[in-house]
């Protein structure tokens, strides 16, 4: 089945260690988003890709930085973790981009603890 | 800018009872999609349904039911004859073209507890 996939499902890290979390996709989809979701709070968009076209959100921290190699894969780099990092953090995808019909699809997240 | 507003933080029913789950939105656009997301324990956001602004068709899946009202600015999602795997928080979402991309603006979410 065509899909959203996160991996790892949980990750720990330390305080300040860098991290790396990977979203892989075999929708053949052109956007690719991440969201950083705190308890009980609602996704927030961090960045998304337009094919290799990167688009930050204004308050996206500078600490937090993605990388699409290819159409099928993309990572969420967190260069120094703080506690307030940790989060659910969901990758999704889009067909396209711009136009406001096209549904997102979330793959399952990756938990993140900050020691 | 635009808003989603979700009033109702929690809602606990009794299996086989149906339950509404209220959005409330905020837009300066008149075109755009709503949307509602399931996200059970394990955290996946599950797609349920989208909408556009010009279609205000009700519209019934199984035991799911959307009402979208542009008057009110209201996409309401009913559950009917609740059942535990229904337990989950159920978000809102609004999309709508800004800047030349798709921006989602998610509402805070509605805790649902169905109790057997």
């Amino acid at each position: 089945d065509a899909m959203v996939i996160q991996n790892p499902r949980y990750q720990v890290t330390q305080f300040g260690k860098p991290v790396t979390l990977s979203c892989s996709q075999t929708l053949n989809h052109n956007v690719m988003y991440w969201y950083q979701q705190k308890s009980s709070q609602a996704p927030k968009l961090l960045f998304h890709y337009y094919d290799k076209d990167f688009n930050n959100e204004a308050d996206t921290p500078d600490n937090f930085q993605s990388r699409r190699p290819n159409t099928s894969f993309c990572f969420l780099d967190i260069r120094s973790p703080g506690l307030g990092d940790a989060a659910m953090y969901l990758c999704a995808t889009s067909r396209d981009w711009g136009r406001t019909t096209e549904t997102q699809y979330f793959g399952p997240g990756t938990r993140l603890l900050v020691l | 800018a635009q808003k989603v507003t979700q009033a109702q933080t929690e809602i606990s029913v009794v299996e086989k009872e149906d339950v509404t789950l209220d959005c409330v939105y905020e837009t300066r656009d008149t075109t755009y999609y709503l949307f509602w997301y399931k996200q059970p324990p394990s955290g996946e956001l599950v797609f349920l349904i989208r909408r556009n602004s010009f279609d205000e068709q009700n519209e019934i899946s199984g035991r799911y039911s959307w009402n979208f009202q542009k008057s009110t600015s209201s996409f309401n999602f009913t559950i009917t004859a609740s059942q535990v795997v229904d337990s989950a928080v159920y978000f809102c979402a609004l999309s709508e073209a800004v800047g030349g991309y798709q921006k989602v603006t998610f509402g805070i979410g509605t805790k649902l507890q169905v109790i057997p």
